[in-house]
């Protein structure tokens, strides 16, 4: 049950676009099309962003996209605004009914 | 609303007990699997543990295996978590969340409850 690996960190200015990696294993990412993002910003709870790979939940921005390549999955975030700093966390079931989260990203927004 | 709430949390001594609620509100309980993930100070999330929707079937992450409990009550739209034999690596916020068994995805966060293990 080892974590996927995302950055640390991300940053980009208002407008930019900037992409998020999660990467697993061909246990788990690799064999799922089932990674879920998720937002969080400091003191609250997360909230889904991205669902099977690149579904977005209603009420999710647009600008928000996810993508998949092996064994890393990718979150895009287009036209950076302020409101979108926060941490980003992936996910994916791994089998033997357990799941696992990646290690979290923080964005910045300069 | 759909809602979450949990509760339970507090400061115990290592090797103590604790027994989480999270109550659930605007959905049909009983049709969700739901899980626990946990979140220590300043880190990431973790996955803690699974149940499917009627309580017969449950999964843990190895940390946790063998010391906690997953359950629920459907008839009061309840899920528990029974800590046992807690330790200060167990200091996290704990959530509780929505299942969407389909989507493989969590998709209703409750805000959480800080459980504290130190003497």
């Amino acid at each position: 049950q080892s974590a996927l690996t995302q950055p640390a960190s991300v940053s980009g200015s208002p407008g930019q676009s900037i992409t998020i990696s999660c990467t697993g294993t061909s246990s788990d990412v690799g064999s799922y099309n089932l990674v879920s993002w998720y937002q969080q910003h400091p003191g609250k709870a997360p909230k889904l962003m991205i669902y099977e790979g690149s579904k977005r939940p209603s009420g999710v921005s647009n600008r928000f996209s996810g993508s998949k390549s092996g064994n890393t999955a990718s979150l895009t975030i287009s036209g950076l605004q302020a409101e979108d700093e926060a941490d980003y966390y992936c996910s994916s079931y791994v089998g033997s009914n357990t799941w696992v989260f990646g290690g979290g990203t923080k964005l910045t927004v300069l | 609303e759909v809602q979450l709430v949990e509760s339970g949390g507090g400061l115990v001594q290592p090797g103590g007990s604790l027994r989480l609620s999270c109550a659930a509100s605007g959905f049909t309980f009983s049709s969700y699997w739901m899980h626990w993930v946990r979140q220590a100070p300043g880190k990431g999330l973790v996955w803690v543990s699974r149940i499917d929707s009627v309580g017969k079937s449950t999964s843990y992450a190895d940390s946790v295996k063998g010391r906690f409990t997953i359950s629920r009550e459907n008839a009061k739209n309840t899920l528990f978590l029974q800590m046992n034999s807690l330790r200060a690596e167990d200091t996290a916020v704990y959530y509780c969340a929505r299942y969407l068994w389909k989507e493989v995805a969590f998709d209703i966060w409750g805000q959480g409850t800080m459980v504290t293990v130190s003497s």
